[in-house]
């Protein structure tokens, strides 16, 4: 069973429109998040973390963690063609894991 | 800054030869490096981990057998895909993070070497 996972699986927004991507964790010891984006052709990139509850605001981009829920959201305002990538959650122990969830591809349609 | 490279990008192979892949970070301290596999679907696989002073871990699926790695230090790593098949197929990653920020440590990647089994 997959201990990391994302909806929607995939997501079309207008550009300039609001994304709204989730992710949750089954295991209480993952409960330091982190969003990747991967463009296609490339590796994933880190986007942000976020460990507290509460909101996170970097630009566009703002996450939402609640951690009784080990429920992470990721919000990406005035959506971009070039925001069109895979998104990963991952949740960190903390020591050396961090597992990945099953991604949600979104496109930014022009 | 920090950067993974991977080499080579991509590679054919016929069924049932070997191939090997190399990963390097440059620009800070990696006491980590977690190697993955990204199916045809997207999804990650972790293969396995290594850290600093420790044995490299295997992840459930996959073994020393089949994926040995060898590192002279984590900055520089390489695995060998041992008798690959059409599973096998998939874009192969690595990650490396410097974990004295433990959970604070980002993971960097490169950008994957991608193979193909003919």
């Amino acid at each position: 069973q997959q201990k990391v996972q994302q909806s929607p699986e995939s997501l079309s927004v207008p550009e300039g429109g609001m994304a709204s991507l989730n992710c949750t964790s089954s295991d209480r010891n993952f409960q330091y998040f982190w969003w990747y984006r991967q463009h296609s052709g490339e590796g994933p990139k880190a986007l942000m973390s976020i460990f507290s509850d509460g909101d996170k605001k970097e630009g566009r981009f703002t996450a939402h963690l609640n951690k009784a829920s080990l429920h992470v959201s990721l919000h990406i305002r005035d959506s971009q063609p070039s925001d069109s990538a895979l998104y990963f959650c991952a949740a960190s122990n903390s020591g050396t894991y961090q597992r990945f969830g099953t991604g949600t591809k979104l496109q930014v349609v022009p | 800054g920090a950067l993974v490279y991977q080499y080579p990008r991509r590679t054919i192979c016929k069924s049932g030869t070997s191939m090997r892949m190399e990963c390097q970070a440059v620009g800070f301290q990696a006491t980590s490096v977690a190697w993955y596999r990204q199916s045809p679907q997207k999804t990650f696989e972790l293969i396995a981990l290594s850290t600093v002073n420790s044995a490299i871990k295997y992840e459930q699926n996959f073994t020393q057998e089949k994926f040995p790695i060898s590192h002279p230090n984590l900055s520089f790593s390489s695995m060998t895909v041992l008798n690959a098949y059409l599973e096998d197929r998939g874009l192969y990653l690595c990650g490396a993070r410097d974990l004295d920020w433990g959970y604070y440590a980002e993971q960097f990647f490169g950008p994957g070497t991608r193979l193909t089994v003919l």
